[in-house]
């Protein structure tokens, strides 16, 4: 297994360019997720997905969207790039049956960083 | 709305010192709490997690934490560090709702002298 896999590693953006950042799991996980940490900030929750099909916001959602059309991917897209975009991204998934409440551990990507100049 | 607050944003320890990073949250139902840590050029890994039973917790690496119900307080602990235990260290509650959303704290760097 390589469980979560993110590409690229690093990029640097024009401010008003767009890219799409990659996220592939091959575990099987329905639950998806997106975040970016800034320093001393944590880790904030952009978007997630319970499943193929399905996308919800999260914690900071403006100037992202995502898709979800397979299990094994969950790309995050970001349309006009800006300097507050700067940050590094995580990407994060996990299984739950759906019953007995939620009480997975979420394996996480080993990030992408990007530069908006 | 919920969140999670670390008070130790650097620290720094010899080897062979002992470790307690504080990690207070607010939420007032059940909770499901994690720590997890980043070594430098890695990404975050899990190094344990409460949802129930014993209030102290055992992870991986010689670290443990212990939830305090009274205190909102998850704080984690470990003996004696050694100077591979330098890492990034966060502490995370699972959201409200069967989504599995974590919310994280600001993190906590730790620096161990050899």
């Amino acid at each position: 297994n390589a469980g979560v896999t993110q590409t690229p590693k690093f990029r640097i953006l024009k401010i008003g360019q767009s890219m799409t950042l990659q996220c592939t799991q091959d575990m099987n996980h329905n639950y998806m997720y997106w975040y970016r940490q800034d320093p001393g900030m944590g880790l904030k929750l952009i978007y997630y997905s319970v499943g193929a099909g399905i996308t919800d916001k999260g914690e900071v959602p403006n100037g992202y969207n995502v898709s979800r059309s397979t299990t094994e991917d969950f790309p995050l897209r970001l349309e006009l790039a800006a300097p507050s975009q700067t940050s590094v991204y995580f990407c994060a998934s996990s299984y739950s049956p759906g019953q007995g409440g939620f009480r997975e551990t979420q394996y996480f990507g080993p990030g992408t960083r990007l530069l908006v100049l | 709305a919920q969140s999670v607050s670390q008070h130790n944003h650097h620290v720094i320890l010899s080897e062979a010192a002992s470790l307690e990073l504080g990690c207070n949250y607010s939420y007032g139902g059940t909770v499901n709490l994690f720590w997890y840590v980043q070594y430098p050029g890695q990404h975050l890994q899990l190094l344990l997690k409460y949802f129930s039973g014993d209030p102290l917790v055992k992870g991986i690496k010689g670290f443990e934490a212990e939830f305090i119900k009274s205190k909102f307080s998850f704080n984690l602990r470990k003996p004696s560090v050694q100077w591979s235990d330098t890492a990034e260290y966060f502490c995370a509650v699972m959201g409200s709702g069967n989504t599995g959303k974590l919310i994280f704290g600001q993190g906590t760097t730790l620096q161990v002298k050899p």
